[in-house]
């Protein structure tokens, strides 16, 4: 089946930098790819979708500015949080849509999280 | 998209079926019902999905009310892997994923 990654799994770091984390689809050509943030014990909430190529279309409430997020090329796609403070640690997951639309349109293969933490 | 509602919690006997409900009374005709798990720590994992007819995979399997307001996942045989979080959505057109509370089950040995 179809694989996504996400590097790096775990990551902390100091309140004020930044930190970038990639989202890989391995064996497939994703054009969309989503964004989701999940909070302890809360449910996954999307921030946005990237469309390669474009710009990504943010969720209501999800600064543009502080999210960069970039899909470049049809296997990447990259979540820069600009400037992290402890409130933007979560646990980050991406998701690709399925390359079989037809199939199954409305699936999406998830990476396996990335853990950030703000000191 | 269509509101799902799902209990949320429920214990299993390991080895016994699972039979998970989800109510989506709201469902418009071409909204699909989907189904994914989380695992602790872990990315949501695609299980099955459905329109208007009963399906079964190597998974689970769906059972879908004739009326389309309600729906079952059912895992035939839970063995302690199968504890997780497991969310019924209903996605929208615009292939956006709505994840709830979703409901708890615990396998128990």
């Amino acid at each position: 089946g179809a694989v996504v990654s996400q590097h790096p799994s775990r990551v902390i770091c100091k309140s004020g930098t930044s930190v970038k984390i990639e989202c890989r689809s391995l064996d497939f050509q994703a054009t969309t790819m989503f964004w989701y943030r999940q909070f302890p014990k809360q449910s996954l909430m999307l921030m946005a979708t990237s469309n390669e190529g474009s710009k990504a279309t943010y969720e209501q409430g999800v600064e543009k500015d502080k999210f960069l997020i970039n899909h470049a090329s049809l296997t990447l796609s990259t979540l820069t949080v600009t400037s992290a403070h402890p409130e933007d640690s979560s646990f980050y997951i991406c998701s690709a849509k399925s390359p079989l639309p037809w199939e199954a349109p409305y699936e999406q293969y998830f990476g396996p999280g990335t853990r950030l933490t703000v000191t | 998209d269509a509101k799902t509602t799902q209990p949320p919690s429920m214990d299993c006997a390991e080895g016994r079926a699972a039979n998970l409900p989800c109510n989506h009374s709201t469902i418009s005709g071409n909204e699909y019902v989907y189904w994914y798990r989380q695992i602790h720590s872990q990315g949501p994992q695609y299980i099955i999905h459905g329109l208007k007819n009963n399906e079964t995979n190597e998974m689970a399997s769906l059972i879908i009310t004739e009326d389309r307001k309600s729906s079952t996942l059912i895992l035939p045989h839970a063995t302690l892997r199968d504890t997780a979080v497991y969310y019924c959505i209903a996605p929208p057109n615009d292939y956006k994923l709505s994840f709830g509370a979703g409901t708890t089950v615990t396998v128990r040995a």
